[in-house]
């Protein structure tokens, strides 16, 4: 079935660093949503993004949505050890990716 | 009002056992959804519910696997004959409706001995 996948599978930075992951899919998305995942937890959501090209904010975080709707990516600038855990985006039908894993060294 | 709300927690069963996972939605959600979760991979989606129908069941691994939601608001994940590879956190979520915001559980921890 149709899929999206996300790169990278894991990510280790220091304290400060940024972080970004990407998703990608071969077909246009009508959307596309990320979720986090804390360890022990489960998925909370975080943003959906509709339109070709679309950008937004929450505090450190940045989304975007390709122009041609087929690929997606989370920025987070300056990591705090509190951005721990495992980053999702949920494209066709509510299919999940398998996943950024984010580690963060004080 | 209160969150999605799965139970049991945990589940600990035989092989070749029955076992049934409920699902309490947010009030008002009329999309839910059925995932299972193994260490380390992402949620894979097994069923979506929009009311009382499965609008999409393709997710569902094999017959020994089952859903219901006969009056639209609680859900039941039933399986039968369970495997040891059946073991896994299945998760439950609710929305407003289809590719709206999921609100997920806290997940039933199923383990197959």
């Amino acid at each position: 079935g149709q899929q999206v996948m996300q790169i990278p599978q894991y990510q280790h930075v220091q304290e400060g660093e940024d972080f970004t992951t990407y998703c990608n899919s071969s077909t246009t998305l009508s959307n596309i949503q990320w979720y986090k995942q804390r360890p022990g937890g489960h998925p909370v959501f975080l943003i959906q993004l509709v339109k070709s090209g679309e950008v937004k904010k929450q505090k450190r975080l940045t989304f975007q949505f390709g122009e041609a709707k087929k690929n997606s990516s989370l920025h987070i600038t300056a990591t705090q050890t509190t951005d721990v855990g495992t980053y999702f985006c949920a494209g066709f039908d509510m299919r999940f990716g398998a996943g950024t894993r984010l580690t963060v060294k004080p | 009002g209160a969150g999605v709300s799965q139970t049991p927690s945990n589940k600990v069963t035989e092989k070749g056992k029955y076992v049934e996972l409920r699902c309490d939605p947010i009030s008002g959600h009329t999309a839910l959804y059925w995932y299972r979760q193994s260490l380390g991979q992402g949620p894979e989606f097994l069923i979506y519910f929009q009311g009382t129908g499965a609008a999409d069941d393709s997710g569902l691994p094999n017959d020994r696997f089952f859903a219901v939601r006969p009056e639209g608001s609680v859900s039941t994940l039933k399986i039968q004959r369970t495997e040891r590879g059946d073991s896994a956190v299945y998760l439950c979520a609710s929305s407003a409706g289809q590719n709206s915001p999921l609100h997920f559980g806290n997940g039933t921890r199923l383990t197959v001995t």
